[in-house]
């Protein structure tokens, strides 16, 4: 089956340690994406990589990182998680984004106290 | 520079009423327009999308119609049931957003029998 999958889809950890939510897609996309989403903030776009190797900032990177060693995987990496980074995460893919729009995971959700 | 407005809700509608969701655009180039759905708890759904002026997009009994004139990409169906209840959001892609998605705010539909 064709989908973007996310791990863990629920998380809770503590302010300043480090950690990893994995994305993959078996669609051989070449955009992938992720966002954040908030209540009374909608959707917002923190980093996405058109290619291996090629990623770009979103609205709102500060405090992510990002890596696309494999056109498949597309990790968030939060060096120093805070309490502020508290959210809805969701990965995405896309062939091609003006003319497919993108293919969601289906969220991780991730609590920092 | 590229902007999506969604109408406000929540919108209420009692069972096999008449939806409309209105959702207007601003965009120097030619965009693509989205919809996506968000049924409680999952992850974002494209429901359906239009590529260019006058294309009509259609899925599950809704439609829109691209509609340049108006900067206009209207969410519609004939006859609504309660398993449509959901959070609804209008998109767009263009080159002016590097071809990524730029989010109307969402508007959250509730169906009662």
């Amino acid at each position: 089956e064709a989908q973007v999958t996310q791990n863990p889809r629920y998380l809770i950890t503590v302010t300043g340690k480090k950690l990893t939510v994995t994305c993959s897609q078996n669609m051989n996309h070449e955009y992938m994406s992720w966002y954040r989403q908030d209540p009374g903030l909608g959707l917002r776009q923190i980093y996405y990589s058109m290619n291996v190797e090629v990623t770009d900032k979103g609205d709102v990177p500060e405090g992510y990182k990002v890596s696309r060693k494999e056109k498949r995987n597309f990790p968030l990496i939060l060096e120093s998680p805070s309490p502020n980074q508290t959210s809805l995460y969701f990965c995405a893919s896309s062939l091609g984004v003006k003319a497919y729009g993108y293919t969601f995971g289906s969220g991780t959700r991730l609590t920092v106290v | 520079g590229d902007s999506v407005t969604q109408m406000e809700g929540p919108v209420t509608l009692s069972e096999e009423a008449f939806l409309t969701i209105n959702c207007t655009y601003t965009a120097t180039g030619y965009p693509s327009l989205f919809w996506y759905v968000q049924y409680p708890g999952e992850g974002l759904q494209l429901l359906l999308k239009a590529t260019k002026a006058d294309d009509k997009g259609s899925n599950k009994g809704f439609e829109a119609t691209y509609r340049k004139e108006t900067t206009s990409f209207h969410l519609e169906k004939g006859s609504v049931q309660v398993s449509d209840s959901a959070v609804y959001f209008c998109a767009l892609s263009d080159e002016d957003s590097n071809y990524q998605l730029i989010w109307g705010a969402g508007t959250k539909l509730i169906i009662k029998p």
